[in-house]
């Protein structure tokens, strides 16, 4: 079975300041989806990222970019220029295109952002 | 372009009541899902569907939840006698049909956060 793995509870980051979020996974399939969501306070999940696991080249969305390592099944969040909005909880998801289409998270990294 | 809307956003059972929550997903997306967050925790699938049809509910707790998506009107999740382990922020996302670009995307809703008194 698919598992997704958020080693770090919780994070800060000075803001203005560069900060790096893990994420690994376990599968044994080949072709997948990975993604990043992000959850304020107000508990709406936004989508910040998204990878195609065929795809070499890693996603890049403005000021957020992902480290893929597929051999290592490492999909981490990197986020520059920390703003204080981006302070929320963050979830690494899997998906797969075999099976029934549904989404594995991540327990979620909680971002404090310091001022 | 309207976005996934949910409702009620909270809603307040006594045990032993039923809790009905509604999901209408986006414009021209025909599939939808419904993941359960219980404090502290990530989403945890619960069910799959597709107009008319349960794809997969393997998520789905044995008694007392049931899923609808009705050729008209919005999806249903429907909680039976609830009890205070209910209580948690359930959301809805929904997706375009299969083959068409971005169908691994799911987008979602703001979620119906439920609380069992």
């Amino acid at each position: 079975a698919q598992t997704v793995t958020q080693s770090q509870p919780e994070m800060s980051v000075q803001e203005a300041e560069t900060v790096t979020l893990s994420c690994t996974y376990d599968t044994s399939e080949s072709d997948y989806y990975l993604f990043w969501y992000k959850q304020p306070p107000s508990r709406q999940m936004i989508l910040v990222i998204r990878q195609e696991a065929y795809k070499q080249q890693n996603a890049t969305e403005n000021r957020f970019s992902v480290n893929f390592q597929k051999a290592a099944k490492s999909f981490s969040l990197k986020i520059s220029d920390s703003q204080l909005g981006d302070a929320a909880m963050y979830f690494c998801a899997y998906y797969t295109t075999s099976g029934t289409y549904k989404y594995i998270f991540g327990t979620g990294t909680r971002l404090k952002v310091l001022a | 372009n309207a976005g996934v809307m949910q409702n009620p956003r909270h809603l307040v059972r006594r045990r032993g009541q039923e809790a009905r929550l509604r999901c209408s997903p986006m414009k021209g997306h025909s599939h939808v899902y419904w993941y359960r967050q219980l404090p502290e925790e990530g989403l945890k699938f619960m069910v799959y569907l597709q107009k008319e049809n349960i794809i997969d509910e393997s998520g789905m707790p044995k008694e007392r939840f049931s899923a609808e998506f009705p050729k008209e009107g919005p999806s249903i999740l429907r909680i039976q006698q609830v009890v205070r382990g209910d209580s948690a922020a359930y959301f809805c996302a929904s997706s375009p049909a299969r083959r068409s670009f971005g169908t691994d995307t799911q987008y979602f809703g703001p979620g119906t956060r439920l609380t069992v008194l």
